[in-house]
């Protein structure tokens, strides 16, 4: 069973610094794998998605970068704005998972002026 | 750009009344997904459909039942609301026909129930 996690939980950083999110999960056979945001009480936005054959996203100041065989991901946040503090998910659809997304819990990220 | 919108931001039910959250998506996408968020959990998959008049199971379906009678629409119901139900509930939706799942979920923006 796919399982997703996310380290750490939440995380304080000071303005302009560069920082990155890290994601794991247990079972390499995946189709892709997409990184979310949450503002508190809001929905999920898509930040970016990499697919299985992929190594790295990019989109502005966010890099993602995607190790199928380790079952790692991680995004990068390049010098953070206090408009970036929110949770940070990251989700996989697996093989064979129809349909399925499984989210890791996320990080929740201060960014403080 | 889509839009999933969903018919309230919140709500207050008493246990045992019969509650709908409706979603409903503007890009004529053929994949819907119900969620529920809870702190300590995460997100979880209640139910989904690629198809109108077609639904499957996610990982927690029991004490919900779904309606697809239009592509856009997708109705999350509550046949008896109890407090463990108390929730946000996301929907969302994505294209690409029924086994072609894998593109980009659009969310709308939550829906915050409580059951007391």
């Amino acid at each position: 069973k796919q399982e997703v996690t996310q380290i750490p939980a939440a995380l304080s950083v000071p303005e302009g610094e560069n920082l990155v999110l890290n994601c794991s999960f247990t079972d390499s056979a995946i189709y892709n794998l997409q990184w979310f945001r949450q503002d508190p009480g809001k929905g999920l936005t898509s930040l970016l998605l990499i697919q299985s054959s992929q190594r790295e996203q990019t989109s502005g100041r966010l890099n993602a970068s995607l190790d199928k065989s380790s079952g790692r991901s991680t995004l990068y946040i390049a010098a953070s704005q206090p408009g970036d503090s929110a949770t940070y998910l990251c989700a996989v659809y697996g093989s064979g998972n129809t349909g399925k997304l499984i989210f890791g819990q996320g990080t929740t990220l201060q960014v403080k002026p | 750009d889509v839009k999933v919108t969903q018919s309230s931001r919140y709500l207050v039910k008493r246990t045992g009344e019969k509650v709908f959250l409706e979603c409903v998506q503007d890009m004529d996408h053929e994949n819907m997904f119900w969620y529920r968020q809870d702190p300590g959990l995460g997100l979880r998959l209640i139910y989904f459909s690629y198809d109108v008049k077609m639904k499957e199971k996610g990982d927690i379906p029991e004490g919900y039942s779904v309606s697809r009678e239009k592509k856009e629409r997708f109705s999350l119901i509550l046949e008896s609301a109890s407090t463990n139900q108390t929730s946000m509930y996301l929907c969302a939706s994505s294209r690409g026909r029924g086994g072609a799942p894998f593109e980009t979920q659009y969310f709308g923006p939550g829906t915050r129930l409580l059951v007391l």
